[in-house]
């Protein structure tokens, strides 16, 4: 299994661009889940999904969209970046049939927007 | 609102010298605790975790954490530190929904 992948590793946007985050598991896995991770602040929810068709909001959404089309796909979403987007965003994936709960962490995105 | 927090932002070792991380958490009902660490241009990864029974937990890599329900706390600790510990070290929470609540995380810092 390769696990959670996650393209493009690097990003760098003009203010304004929009662009597509992608994270794919291969585990068969209910849950995805997206994360921005900022120095001093942790890792924060944007989005999650319980599964295909179902997608909910996290403590930052504001600024993108996620969708759910498949199980093994979780896109995310910038329609019009801003530099206070600028993170390292880590997609993960779980399911309630795995021994309680763990969450496999994609290897991230660095994205600036400048 | 749940809230993880973690107090040591930057902690320096020297080799073989003890490490207790701190963390803390406000949730009144049941949570799951976790700990994961980043090590330098890495994802992260699950260190150990902690969801019922003996609230001593025993991690990979010689790590170990604490359950005091009393404190709501859930601390990191290893005996002896290596160099190939410096790392950024995650407290989580998960509770009822599945989602995890981050910490900010602690930089720790191991001198050879």
């Amino acid at each position: 299994n390769a696990g959670v992948t996650q393209t493009p590793k690097f990003q760098v946007l003009k203010t304004g661009q929009s662009m597509t985050l992608q994270c794919a598991q291969d585990m068969n896995h209910e849950y995805m889940s997206w994360y921005r991770q900022d120095p001093g602040m942790g890792l924060r929810l944007i989005h999650y999904s319980v599964g295909a068709g179902i997608t909910d909001q996290g403590e930052v959404p504001n600024g993108y969209n996620v969708s759910r089309s498949t199980t093994e796909d979780f896109p995310l979403r910038l329609l019009s970046a801003a530099p206070s987007q600028t993170s390292v965003y880590f997609c993960a994936s779980s399911s309630p049939r795995l021994v309680r709960y763990e969450q496999y962490f994609g290897p991230g995105t660095r994205l600036t927007v400048t | 609102a749940q809230s993880v927090s973690q107090h040591n932002h930057h902690v320096i070792l020297s080799e073989a010298a003890s490490l207790e991380l701190g963390c803390n958490y406000s949730y009144g009902g049941t949570v799951n605790l976790f700990w994961y660490v980043q090590y330098p241009g890495q994802h992260l990864q699950l260190l150990l975790k902690y969801f019922s029974g003996d609230p001593l937990v025993k991690g990979i890599k010689g790590f170990e954490a604490e359950f005091i329900k009393s404190k709501f706390s859930f601390n990191l600790r290893k005996p002896s530190v290596q160099w190939s510990d410096t790392a950024e070290y995650f407290c989580a929470v998960k509770t009822g929904a599945n989602n995890l609540f981050f910490g900010t995380g602690t930089r720790l810092t191991v001198i050879p």
